[in-house]
Order: structure tokens, then sequence, then C-alpha cells
């Protein structure tokens, strides 16, 4: 399995709006809805912001946002805020019960 | 509320072995598989493997097939991840998340990870 292909950066200003793709396969994100959406703040650990393509869990901003076409999926972030610089990864179910999984490459958003 | 509380941060000896452990908290433990994945200073996520916290099977990556071993003890609700023979490229922080997957067989899909523990720090340095 190949990491999935994100931006390596993407910024934005204060109440703006920035996406970030995330690009792989028919045998993973073509294939499934089961891509998911991670943010990443230095020094700490990954949290979910987007599940199952579009799906938010309880407590995430509305304004993270969730589609996918295609072989790419993608993240908006609506309305910026400073708190939402941070690093994002997706992820997608990749067919295999045994390697279930696959990650993208990462992208940093800057709030200018 | 869910929760994974790893252990804390290593240093060790490159040729040394190190092993993470990871306390499941407000969820059935052997409900969910747990996932391994680690992340190299300002690198990407790398996924590892994972162990069927119920009936103990486990898959590696093929690149940590020959020295990684995970196991859990389901009396403490913990998992456990050791790697051995380490060298300066095992220098990472290493994450436990709960895997959140749908469906037998075909049907299988692995939706989502959540929770993450807060990630164990392991330096390797001579």
């Amino acid at each position: 399995q190949s990491a999935l292909t994100q931006p390596r950066s993407v910024s934005g200003s204060l109440g703006q709006s920035v996406t970030i793709s995330c690009t792989g396969t028919s045998s993973d994100v073509g294939g499934y809805n089961c891509v998911s959406w991670y943010q990443q703040h230095p020094g700490t650990a990954p949290k979910l912001v987007i599940y199952d393509v579009s799906e938010r869990p309880s407590g995430v901003p509305d304004r993270f946002s969730g589609s996918k076409s295609g072989n790419t999926a993608s993240l908006l972030i609506s309305g910026l805020q400073a708190e939402d610089e941070s690093d994002y990864y997706c992820c997608s179910y990749a067919g295999s019960y045994t390697f279930p999984s696959v990650f993208g490459t990462g992208t940093s958003v800057t709030v200018l | 509320q869910m929760q994974l509380v790893q252990s804390g941060a290593e240093v060790k000896k490159p040729g040394a072995s190190v092993k993470v452990s990871c306390k499941a908290s407000g969820y059935p433990f052997t409900g969910h598989y747990i996932h391994w994945v680690r992340q190299a200073p300002g690198q990407g996520l790398e996924w590892m493997g994972w162990i069927n916290s119920n009936s103990g099977d486990t898959k590696y990556a093929k690149m940590f097939q020959d020295r990684v071993t995970m196991t859990r003890d389901t009396s403490i609700s913990t998992a456990y991840m050791e790697l051995t023979r380490l060298t300066s490229e095992d220098t990472a922080v290493y994450y436990c998340a709960r895997a959140v997957a749908t469906g037998v067989g075909i049907s299988f899909r692995l939706r989502r990870f959540d929770p993450w523990g807060q990630g164990a720090l392991v330096i390797v340095s001579s």
C-alpha cells in the first residue's frame, strides 16, 4: 500500500476557508466510504475530526466538513480559526482485514 | 469517557528492546482491536500493526514483522507493543489507537481510529 497523497501545506486567513485533498486509488479512497481525518497539534496525539467521509464526531466544530469524489477525499475548514493551525492526516480503509488502513502524507495548515 | 493511557518516555541504546503499554478505559476492552502507529520526528504517521484485544491475534506491517510483538492483558485492559533490535531510526513517538470497525468477512470495514493514546516517546541513542 502506498501512502495517500496530501499537499504538504495549505494556508488561509482568519475567517477564510481552506480545503485539503487526499488522493488515493480505487483500492482505498475510491473503493470505500471509510475515509477519516485527524488533526494533530504539535506534541499531541492525533484527534479524529471526520469519519466515514463526512461524519463529524460530537464536539468537533461544524466548520469542519468532509467529502469525496472518485479517488480523492477532501477536508474543508470553513471560517478558519487560529486554533485550526495544525497538521492534518487522512486515512482510508484499504480493502484488507489484515492490512486495513493507509494514512495520508499529512498537511500543515497555517492560519495567516 | 473512552481513554487510552500509555507508558512514559524511554531512552534506549542501539540493539536494545522497548515495551510500551496502553491502558484502556471507558469501553469494553475486548470489543475493539488496538492498532499501533508511530511517528518519527517531523514525519508522518506510520502504521505498525494491530492486536485483537479479545483473541490476541496479531498482524504486523511487513517492515516490522521480525522485530515487533504485540500482546495484551485483558485482566487489566492493557495492550503492549515490544520492539526489538532498536536503531536510531526507531526514535519516534509510538501511539496506540482504538479501531472502530464494522462487518465481517467481505463486509469488514475499518472506519476510524478513536481515541488515541497520548503517545510514548522512544529515543534510541548511544
